[in-house]
């Protein structure tokens, strides 16, 4: 069966620090992956998605980038954080017509 | 491009009631519309959907409408029950191929 996995669950971090969120699907091949960050109380707010390895679009122009150096893996980065990255974000693989995203990421720069 | 509109954004019912969730959209072409809810702290995860070749589906206490023609899409809970209480979110695709549109939420309060 298709599993998503998502780490770390909880993070807190700096400003101005690097930042690695990491997420890997299991059990399906070639997957539409999604990054999306949700502000407390607000929407889904695409940031990424990929159709396959090395192929990233990007919804929303920041200070934040994404990769995905295998089939299954797709990793959001940042250089260095602002105190706006504070958010829940959310990694999303497109099973045929929905999503089933990970756990999640509780983000709070500091 | 796709644009889905979700009423209303919070939505107040006393145990029991019904709860009514509307979505619209613009794209004709969408042909998959996703219910999903968020409780808090978790991740959104789908409650049902419904494929623009039938007009209505229903699973126990849940069921969604359409109606293509006036493009907008309901969820409707019936014998609404605390672990209700939640964010509910629609979408709406063009296939397998295409991506979710969201739209903006509704949060749920169910009233003891």
């Amino acid at each position: 069966s298709q599993t998503i996995h998502q780490w770390p669950a909880t993070l807190v971090q700096p400003v101005g620090s690097p930042l690695s969120l990491e997420c890997t699907v299991e059990g399906t091949s070639n997957p539409n992956l999604y990054w999306y960050r949700q502000a407390a109380g607000r929407g889904l707010q695409l940031l990424f998605y990929s159709v396959g390895i090395g192929q990233i679009s990007s919804e929303v122009p920041q200070n934040l980038s994404a990769s995905r150096p295998q089939d299954r893996q797709f990793i959001l980065s940042s250089k260095k954080l602002l105190l706006s990255d504070s958010g829940f974000y959310l990694c999303a693989w497109q099973d045929s017509y929905g999503y089933t995203f990970g756990s999640g990421t509780r983000l709070t720069v500091v | 491009g796709e644009n889905v509109e979700q009423h209303p954004s919070t939505l107040s019912v006393q145990e029991g009631d019904s709860a009514v969730i509307k979505c619209t959209y613009s794209d004709s072409a969408s042909n998959y519309f996703p219910w999903y809810k968020q409780e808090l702290g978790k991740r959104p995860q789908l409650i049902i959907d419904i494929r623009s070749n039938v007009g209505e589906k229903k699973d126990q206490r849940i069921a969604v409408t359409l109606n293509k023609t006036a493009k907008h899409f309901s969820l409707h809970i019936t014998e609404t029950q605390p672990e209700d209480s939640a964010v509910y979110f629609c979408a709406a695709s063009k296939g397998s191929n295409y991506q979710l549109i969201w739209g903006a939420g509704t949060k749920l309060i169910i009233k003891p």
